[in-house]
């Protein structure tokens, strides 16, 4: 079983429209969960991180968690095309705490 | 305040031998990440570092090593390089192993293997 999964997209939503992407991971032990975005030919950046079971705002961002379910998600209200990207989810793991081992992405692709 | 910063930017080198990459993390920042980005592919994890001591490492081989110096600067080095290995090294650097510490990522070292 692989740590962290992610469906691979593309994710094409029109600009606009609420974006949903969605991460599982197998690690129970996972303490906080982080989103970060990259650019085709960039460097990953975060997004926000959430370490509560719920939900959790940041501007057009919500991260929702589910520590039972071992299931975390990201969505992004009135997506714009700036947010085509792949999100890369990434649960800290590891008996001494940071260990980022992110999940394969998800690319997104708002259209205009 | 500098980022991290990763040296050299592009670096080609031939099957065989061996690649010296460089990683200088925020100022303060203890910990240490390194990832692979082969095309088109997601970050797999390599390495990490933290207080000088290699706390993890990913599923690589032996030929893929690194440390830490006492300046929090890393290195990663690649022996007898493979064609499979050219890809995006990224490296992260964070403030402490704490549960809510982000990552910063530097620009990465695009390494070419022919």
């Amino acid at each position: 079983q692989k740590e962290v999964e992610q469906n691979s997209g593309p994710l094409s939503v029109p600009e606009g429209a609420i974006a949903s992407l969605n991460c599982t991971y197998s690690d129970r032990g996972s303490q906080s969960f982080f989103w970060y975005r990259q650019y085709s030919g960039k460097s990953p950046e975060l997004i926000m991180f959430i370490y509560s079971n719920g939900d959790k705002e940041d501007g057009r961002f919500t991260a929702q968690l589910n520590k039972a379910s071992q299931y975390v998600s990201l969505l992004i209200r009135d997506s714009q095309p700036s947010d085509s990207a792949t999100y890369l989810c990434a649960p800290t793991t590891g008996n001494y705490g940071q260990n980022f081992v992110f999940g394969p992405g998800t690319r997104l692709s708002v259209l205009p | 305040e500098a980022g991290v910063t990763q040296s050299p930017t592009h670096l080609i080198k031939t099957r065989g031998q061996q690649a010296t990459l460089r990683c200088s993390p925020i100022s303060g920042h203890t910990s240490v990440y390194w990832y692979q980005q082969a095309l088109g592919l997601g970050l797999q994890f390599l390495l990490w570092y933290d207080e000088g001591e290699e706390r993890n490492r990913g599923n690589f081989p032996p030929r893929f090593s690194g440390r830490q110096f006492p300046n929090y600067s890393s290195e990663l080095n690649v022996n007898a390089l493979e064609l499979e290995d050219s890809a995006l090294y990224l490296c992260a650097s964070s403030s402490e192993s704490g549960w809510n510490t982000e990552a910063f990522f530097g620009q990465g070292t695009r390494l070419t293997v022919v």
